[in-house]
């Protein structure tokens, strides 16, 4: 079965701070990662997406994310935090196996609050 | 640029009732997903359907909760006889092909409350 953990429940940072999120996952296969984000008050939207290729993703407003496969890692980073980056944030994982192509597996989120 | 549309946003049910909860898909999406999202937990994969097809109900609890997606109309998650534990949000995700991994465009889910 597949798993994803998040290491940071919450995260307080200050304006113009530096951001790394953690998310480590674990399948015994190929993986497709994503990362999803909800605004206060809003529905899950997709900031970035991993498949193949580039391990260097970049998706909107900024942020990036790293994928390493020898440490089942996918963190996500953005260099310079907004107060509008104050949110939650998921990583995702979906197998590339016949039997688990569809579902996603979610982390538990780490919830971000950026300080003006 | 209508996105995924669930309704209602919020459900009150008193413990016994029934609850549907609709999810209608992106334009020309024709796969569905529901998830559920427990208090301080992230979201739980419950079914995957198809027009008229239900591919994958392995995170269903196996009684009280069924899934359709109909050839017309929204997918319908229902819940029989509700209890508490069943409070939750529920989302909805569209995507509009079989490609693996394909992106899944979520809505803006249902919030359960059972009294």
């Amino acid at each position: 079965a597949q798993s994803v953990s998040q290491h940071n429940h919450h995260v307080i940072l200050s304006e113009a701070a530096s951001l790394e999120l953690g998310c480590n996952y674990s399948y015994g296969g190929t993986v497709n990662l994503f990362w999803y984000v909800q605004y206060p008050g809003q529905h899950l939207q997709l900031l970035l997406k991993y498949f193949s290729g580039d391990p260097l993703v970049k998706g909107i407003k900024g942020f990036e994310a790293e994928f390493i496969k020898s440490k089942f890692s996918f963190n996500l980073r953005k260099p310079s935090v907004q107060w509008s980056d104050t949110a939650e944030y998921f990583c995702a994982v979906c197998g590339r196996s016949s039997g688990s192509a569809r579902q996603l597996t979610f982390g538990s989120g780490t919830q971000l609050t950026v300080l003006p | 640029n209508a996105g995924v549309m669930q309704n209602p946003r919020h459900l009150v049910r008193r413990r016994g009732q029934e609850a549907r909860l609709r999810c209608s898909p992106m334009k020309g999406h024709s796969h569905v997903y529901w998830y559920r999202q427990l208090p301080e937990e992230g979201l739980k994969f419950m079914v995957y359907l198809q027009k008229e097809n239900i591919i994958d109900e392995s995170g269903m609890p196996k009684e009280r909760f069924s899934a359709e997606f109909p050839k017309e109309g929204p997918s319908i998650l229902r819940i029989q006889q509700v209890v508490r534990g069943d409070s939750a949000a529920y989302f909805c995700a569209s995507s509009p092909r079989q490609r693996q991994g394909e992106t899944q465009y979520f809505g803006p889910g249902t919030r359960l409350l059972v009294l």
